[in-house]
């Protein structure tokens, strides 16, 4: 199976920050990768896809980056409705992995 | 409305068996992939599993496979998880998850609470 691998697995930031979260995976799984935000008590909601494509109505400060083993969201002026846990996903041959999930908390 | 909307919160005991579901509506159900997706309290995400309701077709995470088996009836555009004797390590919110083209999981279910005490 392929291993997710996110970092880090808390972060604290400030509202207007540039905030990187990174995930690894243990072998190329070329672009099939998520990413999804979830907060307390409700559903995940996707936000990237293929990597880098950004979902409908998602805020373009949100972005994604990679290929091959090593992806980053990045996003571009922490608002406050952003702190919540992040999570990565692969999807390689009807096999889907996720990472462990990076907290955003407020710093 | 393109939805998924699941089955409501189950309390059982150890032993017994439950079978959760979720129905699309809004989008041709049979033509996407539908996941299931495990979250135990205070933890991560884990993929458990998924659908083809238009072949049936099912793939398992090995994790998963033998403890739970995932079904679809396209008539009434639902997908189901059921297990056939739960132990209180079942205790967790259960997704399901409407799979895109590219693999990611575009549409989510609001999420059913199955916990499991003597």
């Amino acid at each position: 199976d392929i291993q997710m691998t996110q970092s880090p697995s808390t972060l604290s930031a400030s509202v207007g920050d540039r905030v990187t979260i990174t995930c690894r995976a243990s072998q190329s799984i070329s672009s099939w990768l998520a990413w999804y935000q979830q907060k307390p008590g409700k559903a995940p909601i996707l936000l990237i896809y293929r990597a880098s494509s950004l979902e409908s109505g998602v805020p373009s400060r949100f972005s994604g980056s990679g290929s091959g083993t090593e992806f980053t969201l990045t996003i571009s002026g922490l608002q406050p409705d952003d702190f919540a846990t992040y999570y990565c996903q692969q999807y390689t041959g009807y096999s889907w992995t996720f990472g462990q999930g990076t907290k955003v908390e407020i710093k | 409305e393109v939805q998924l909307v699941q089955s409501g919160a189950e309390v059982k005991k150890p032993g017994e068996a439950l079978k959760i579901s979720c129905q699309g509506s809004g989008f041709n159900f049979h033509r996407y992939w539908v996941a299931w997706v495990r979250q135990m309290p205070g933890k991560g995400l884990e993929w458990m599993g998924i659908i083809y309701p238009g072949d049936s077709k099912t793939r398992y995470s090995p994790s998963f496979e033998g403890r739970v088996t995932i079904s679809a009836d396209n008539s009434i555009s639902t997908a189901v998880l059921q297990w056939s004797s739960l132990k209180a390590s079942d205790t967790a919110m259960y997704f399901c998850a409407r799979g895109s083209t590219y693999g990611a999981l575009d549409l989510w279910g609001q999420g059913t609470s199955v916990t499991v005490s003597s």
